[in-house]
């Protein structure tokens, strides 16, 4: 299989408890992103690389959140003394940047099948 | 921020009927995305929309890229079980594809 993975699909935790989840992208893909998806709403923008740089940052993502791509491959995120309000599924999502040439397009984001995190 | 809005919000129907949703932004969308999620996956584009007025299909479905480009519909003919999951429209707002989605409509089809 050669899409997007994430490891792992879920994870359980008590509250004030550091959790790690992992994404593998496709393998080439420069752009590296990841959302926050909670119940009955669409995907948040988090954070983004592109190849083992992080770029922007968003306003959700709290001084208890990390994210890292050390090599421009894989990346991990780290949430530190979670709370009850982290609980929400993690969507990692990777795409190859191309030169854009004139009109309008979309590098397509290929999403992996995200970490289900539920902090009790 | 930017928002966005899709209605209806979820949707009930028949094994062969077809179906049509829409979205709403309050800010200029110059590319308009279609996503489905099925249960437990990550989301899945449909359909890109890059031009005002577009109309573009994709075998059963077909999306307009609306003429003041803060809209877009999406239609599914002829639906079929495996349509269910949750549509999402999107659109990427930064030069690095920062991608906003709405909240989703949530579509099931009764066979």
């Amino acid at each position: 299989d050669t899409g997007v993975s994430q490891n792992p699909r879920h994870k359980i935790t008590k509250r004030g408890q550091n959790v790690t989840f992992r994404c593998d992208p496709i393998s080439e893909h420069n752009r590296l992103y990841w959302y926050r998806q909670t119940l009955g709403q669409g995907p948040e923008f988090l954070t983004y690389f592109q190849n083992e740089a992080q770029l922007e940052k968003s306003r959700l993502l709290s001084d208890r959140f990390s994210a890292e791509r050390p090599k421009g491959s894989f990346s991990t995120l780290e949430i530190q003394r979670t709370e009850q309000g982290d609980s929400a599924m993690y969507l990692c999502a990777s795409s190859l940047a191309e030169i854009r040439r004139g009109v309008n397009s979309y590098n397509e984001q290929f999403f992996g099948p995200g970490t289900r995190l539920t902090v009790l | 921020g930017q928002q966005l809005n899709q209605s209806p919000q979820s949707m009930f129907i028949q094994e062969g009927e077809d179906v049509s949703m829409n979205c709403t932004s309050s800010s200029i969308f110059n590319t308009w995305l279609w996503y489905k999620q099925d249960p437990g996956e990550g989301p899945v584009l449909l359909i890109a929309l890059y031009k005002a007025g577009e109309l573009t299909s994709n075998g059963r479905l077909t999306a307009q890229f609306g003429i003041t480009r803060k809209d877009s519909f999406l239609n599914i003919s002829a639906s079929i079980p495996s349509d269910v999951g949750i549509y999402f429209c999107a659109g990427p707002k930064t030069s690095y594809d920062k991608v906003i989605f709405g909240p989703g409509t949530s579509l099931s089809v009764i066979p």
